[in-house]
């Protein structure tokens, strides 16, 4: 099955600095990488996905990175405010099927002030 | 339009016990995934619903198990309750392409004591 890795487990940057978040996956025949958001004591939603056909898109601040060779993908915020404080999770397809994901372990972003 | 309801939101049982969640996905959408959420495994997929039919399943022992209703609604089932049962239980419901958005419900917390 899928194996997603995510780094780093914690990230504090200063407000209006940027933020970047690592994850390797193991499957080669993944082809859709989703990020979403858990903001405390909500549900995870979906803030920028990507599939293996392009190897970036952007979203206003958020921005995600795609290396098929290396099966690593990233996310970018950039400029970022208190509100972006949260948890963040990428994920990859499991057996092929986009509903069944295999999550990273998730980063907890803290935007400080 | 209404996003994805799960009931109870809250619940205690006792070991050994069993207990019956319940996900209403967005209306039109016909697929449902359930994942367990706690802070040691992180987000971990349990198993998916698509018209009736269960079409993935997790890594989870028999005691889970689930169904879907004719009208999309699904319930998912954990019999003889163990401490470590106690987690998040989230649903998401998406339109039942192979790649696409879940929209997760805000979970059904599970304390077992």
């Amino acid at each position: 099955g899928e194996n997603v890795e995510q780094h780093p487990s914690t990230l504090s940057v200063q407000e209006g600095d940027s933020a970047v978040i690592k994850c390797t996956y193991s499957d080669s025949a993944s082809n859709y990488f989703p990020w979403y958001k858990q903001e405390l004591g909500k549900r995870p939603q979906l803030i920028i996905d990507i599939r293996s056909n392009v190897g970036e898109k952007k979203d206003q601040r958020i921005a995600v990175t795609l290396n098929k060779t290396a099966k690593h993908f990233s996310l970018h915020i950039t400029e970022t405010q208190p509100e972006d404080s949260a948890v963040y999770f990428c994920a990859a397809p499991s057996s092929g099927s986009a509903r069944q994901l295999t999550f990273g372990s998730g980063t907890q972003l803290t935007v400080l002030p | 339009k209404a996003g994805v309801t799960q009931t109870p939101r809250y619940l205690i049982k006792t070991r050994g016990q069993q207990v019956t969640l319940s996900c209403s996905p967005i209306s039109g959408h016909r697929s449902v995934s359930w994942y367990q959420q706690t802070p040691g495994q992180g987000l971990q997929f349990l198993f998916e619903y698509f018209s009736e039919t269960q079409r993935n399943k997790g890594n989870f022992p028999g005691r889970f198990s689930g169904r879907q209703f004719s009208n999309s609604r699904s319930e998912m089932n954990v019999s003889t309750l163990e401490l470590g049962d106690s987690a998040l239980y989230l649903c998401a419901s998406s339109q039942g392409a192979n790649t696409g958005e879940l929209f997760f419900g805000e979970g059904s917390r599970l304390t077992v004591l």
